[in-house]
C-alpha cells in the first residue's frame, strides 16, 4: 500500500519569496514515480514535476524543483520567486513503477498555497 | 490541440438515482482514468481502461462502473446515488498508461447528489 502526507494545510508566502511545500510518503514498492499537480480553482488537476525513485538528481522544471531525500521519505516541491498565479492546492501523488499499465496515482491530501501581493 | 474534455460541467441528481459521466481523452492518448475528489481531500483513483479493456480499479462499491469505447472515450455509471457521492469527478489520459508517464487531467463533473 503506498500512503502519502502532506502536513501544512494553507501556507502565506509572500509575493516573489521561495516556498518549500512538504511531502512524505510511505511505500513498499522498490521502485516508484513521485508527482507534484497544482489544482486551482478551476478544478483541473496541472502536472508540474515528476521525480523516480532511481533518479540521482533532484528534478526541476523551470520555477519548480523537487528536493528529493529517499531516506527520509520525503519529496518537498520548492516553487521559486513566487507569483500571484502559483495561488492554489497543491498536491503530492505516487505511483508503483513496477506494474507496468497501471498507472494509478496515490495522492496527499493537499496544501492550499495563498501568495500574498 | 484540446486538452481532456469532460461533460457536463456540473450535475445535480437526487439520491438513488443514476448518473452518467463522459470523457474524451487528449487526441491520440489510448489510456483514461476516472478518480474522485470530495471536498477538502485529494482525487481518489476509481477505474483505469486501455484499449478498452479495465486494468485497475479502486476500493469503489459495485454501483461505480465504467466503460472505454473504440475512440477511446470513455463514461462513469454511478447507481442507486448517495450523499456521500457528491464529489467532483475527474477524467485523466495518457498515452499508453506507462507508469511514468505523466497523467494529463479535464476540469471534473462537479456531482451534488441532494
Amino acid at each position: 500500500a503506498q500512503k502519502i502526507t502532506q502536513t501544512q494545510p494553507g501556507m502565506f508566502v509572500q509575493e516573489k519569496e521561495a516556498v518549500t511545500l512538504d511531502c512524505t510518503y510511505d511505500t513498499s514498492d522498490q521502485s516508484y514515480g513521485l508527482f507534484w499537480y497544482k489544482q486551482p480553482s478551476s478544478g483541473e488537476m496541472i502536472f508540474l514535476i515528476y521525480q523516480g525513485s532511481y533518479d540521482e538528481q533532484n528534478a526541476t522544471e523551470g520555477r519548480y524543483s523537487l528536493n528529493f531525500q529517499k531516506a527520509r521519505k520525503s519529496a518537498n516541491l520548492v516553487i521559486s520567486a513566487s507569483q500571484l498565479g502559483d495561488s492554489a492546492m497543491y498536491f503530492c501523488a505516487m505511483r508503483a513503477l513496477s506494474n507496468f499499465g497501471n498507472e494509478k496515482l496515490t495522492f496527499g491530501t493537499g496544501t492550499r498555497l495563498t501568495i500574498i501581493p | 490541440d484540446a486538452g481532456v474534455t469532460q461533460s457536463p460541467t456540473h450535475l445535480i441528481k437526487t439520491r438513488g438515482q443514476h448518473v452518467t459521466l463522459r470523457c474524451s481523452p487528449i487526441s491520440g492518448h489510448k489510456s483514461v482514468s476516472w478518480y474522485q475528489q470530495v471536498l477538502g481531500q485529494g482525487p481518489q483513483f476509481i477505474f483505469q481502461y486501455y484499449e478498452k479493456e479495465e486494468r485497475g480499479r479502486g476500493n469503489f462499491p459495485d454501483r461505480f462502473s465504467a466503460r472505454q469505447f473504440p475512440n477511446y472515450s470513455s463514461e462513469l455509471n454511478v447507481n442507486a446515488l448517495l450523499l456521500g457521492d457528491s464529489a467532483l469527478y475527474l477524467c485523466a489520459s495518457s498515452l499508453i498508461g506507462n507508469p511514468n508517464e505523466k497523467l494529463f487531467f479535464g476540469s471534473g463533473t462537479q456531482l451534488s447528489v441532494l
